[in-house]
């Protein structure tokens, strides 16, 4: 059965510094996934990595993937309020089913 | 978004009635899925398909059925709801190698 962990589940950050979300896996994948949600909201697909070594940047936001050591980190860089959301991992298998880590909520501080 | 819409967005209902949850898409995509999501579990499959009247059970699948008459509608039904079931209920759709969700529906069982 594979198993998504993330930590930390809630990460208080203070503008402009650096922090990172880790995610775990427990079983092979060849596709990793990044969500945001809002309070409320739905879930907005941040980034798709699908290969080993893999990295992805977007903004203040970055993404890589280890498939060897099963870890995904999303690396944000220069905190700002508008980053405040939950973080949401996800390890794809077969016809796209995928499983979600239980979520990093972030609180950016000025 | 990927043209996906969930009804209805809100429902409160009470113990053992049937409830049926619709997830239209006008994108023709293929795969659908229905997700629940609580606090602490991230979100959690609970039935996929992948074609007309082609669906298949997912992590947490028991309580519930689906069915897919047509490609561009799935249905959820919770045929004797319980209090256990009171959740977020997402719908998605696959779009390459991204997965989109729908608005979600909060459902109440009392």
């Amino acid at each position: 059965e594979l198993k998504v962990e993330q930590n930390p589940l809630f990460l208080s950050m203070q503008e402009g510094k650096n922090y990172t979300i880790y995610c775990n896996y427990s079983t092979t994948s060849d596709r990793l996934y990044w969500y945001r949600q809002d309070p409320g909201k739905s879930l907005e697909s941040l980034f798709v990595l699908l290969s080993n070594g893999a990295v992805k940047q977007e903004g203040r936001l970055m993404a890589s993937l280890d498939t060897k050591a099963r870890l995904s980190t999303l690396h944000i860089t220069a905190a700002v309020h508008d980053l405040s959301a939950t973080y949401f991992c996800a390890v794809g298998a077969a016809g796209n089913k995928l499983t979600f880590g239980g979520g990093t909520r972030v609180l950016v501080k000025p | 978004d990927a043209g996906i819409t969930q009804s209805p967005r809100h429902k409160v209902t009470e113990t053992g009635t049937p409830v049926t949850l619709r997830c239209h898409q006008t994108e023709n995509h293929r795969y659908m899925y229905w997700y629940r999501q609580d606090p602490g579990h991230g979100l959690r499959l609970i039935h996929y398909s992948y074609g007309v009247k082609d669906t298949d059970k997912g992590e947490v699948s028991d309580g519930y059925s689906v069915s897919r008459s047509k490609t561009e509608d799935f249905l959820l039904t919770l045929e004797s709801a319980t209090s256990s079931q009171t959740s977020v209920y997402f719908c998605a759709t696959t779009e390459g190698e991204k997965l989109f969700f729908g608005s979600g529906t909060q459902l109440s069982v009392l």
